[in-house]
């Protein structure tokens, strides 16, 4: 499989659950992204990895937590979130930072 | 951050030219002009980029003005499958991506 893929493409959570999102990519790139889009919102930027080491953290509350084991791979933990973090969530590699980024088709997350 | 402006919403209709325009007139000398794109139930997808010169790709042109206060994506020949919101982003190199909230563009056909 080619591209950025995201798993799971839809969840739905209660506000007292633990969820982790996951992206892959095989492209060989060594940058990922996550974003966040909520309904009537432009896309914020969540958290930036290069080389597997977090160069962003978008003052992003504490119930996300990211993880990036390795440059093709990057997981979004979730845990008590707010049914405003409804939203779909964006994740996006680049070869570098500097580079044009390629995303994946989102997880659609609603929290009850 | 320099900020750009872009109309909310613009129709085409499907074979003929659409010019979508960005204002930017706080770009700094470093910036370049990104445009990316996203089509319904889907991720934002790279369309060009450029910084002084005008750009030409297999999906669009990208024209600059020479004092690079605006730009203006083209795409030459609309498609129904061209319906999408697009993004005219700043970037200095190695900073991240602000997106805005874009244009949403509807071809009629």
């Amino acid at each position: 499989e080619t591209g950025v893929t995201q798993t799971p493409r839809h969840l739905v959570m209660g506000m007292t659950n633990k969820k982790s999102l996951k992206c892959e990519q095989h492209l060989g790139h060594n940058a990922m992204y996550w974003y966040k889009q909520s309904a009537k919102k432009p896309l914020e930027l969540m958290f930036v990895y290069n080389f597997k080491e977090q160069t962003e953290n978008n003052s992003v509350p504490s119930r996300f937590s990211p993880e990036c084991p390795n440059s093709s791979h990057l997981f979004l933990h979730l845990h008590t979130l707010q049914p405003e973090d409804s939203a779909l969530y964006l994740c996006a590699s680049s070869v570098r930072l500097s580079n044009e980024q390629f995303f994946g088709p989102g997880t659609r997350l609603t929290v009850l | 951050d320099a900020k750009t402006t872009q109309p909310n919403s613009m129709e085409s209709n499907e074979e003929e030219p659409v010019h979508l325009p960005c204002n930017h007139s706080t770009i700094s000398g470093t910036d370049y002009i990104h445009w990316y794109r996203q089509l319904p139930s889907q991720g934002p997808e790279y369309v060009i980029h450029g910084l002084t010169s005008n750009v030409n790709n297999r999906m669009a042109s990208l024209a600059i003005a020479e004092d690079r206060k605006s730009s203006t994506l083209i795409l030459h020949r609309a498609t129904l499958r061209d319906a999408a919101v697009y993004y005219c982003i700043l970037r200095a190199n190695n900073n991240d991506m602000r997106f805005g909230a874009g244009t949403r563009l509807t071809v009629k056909p």
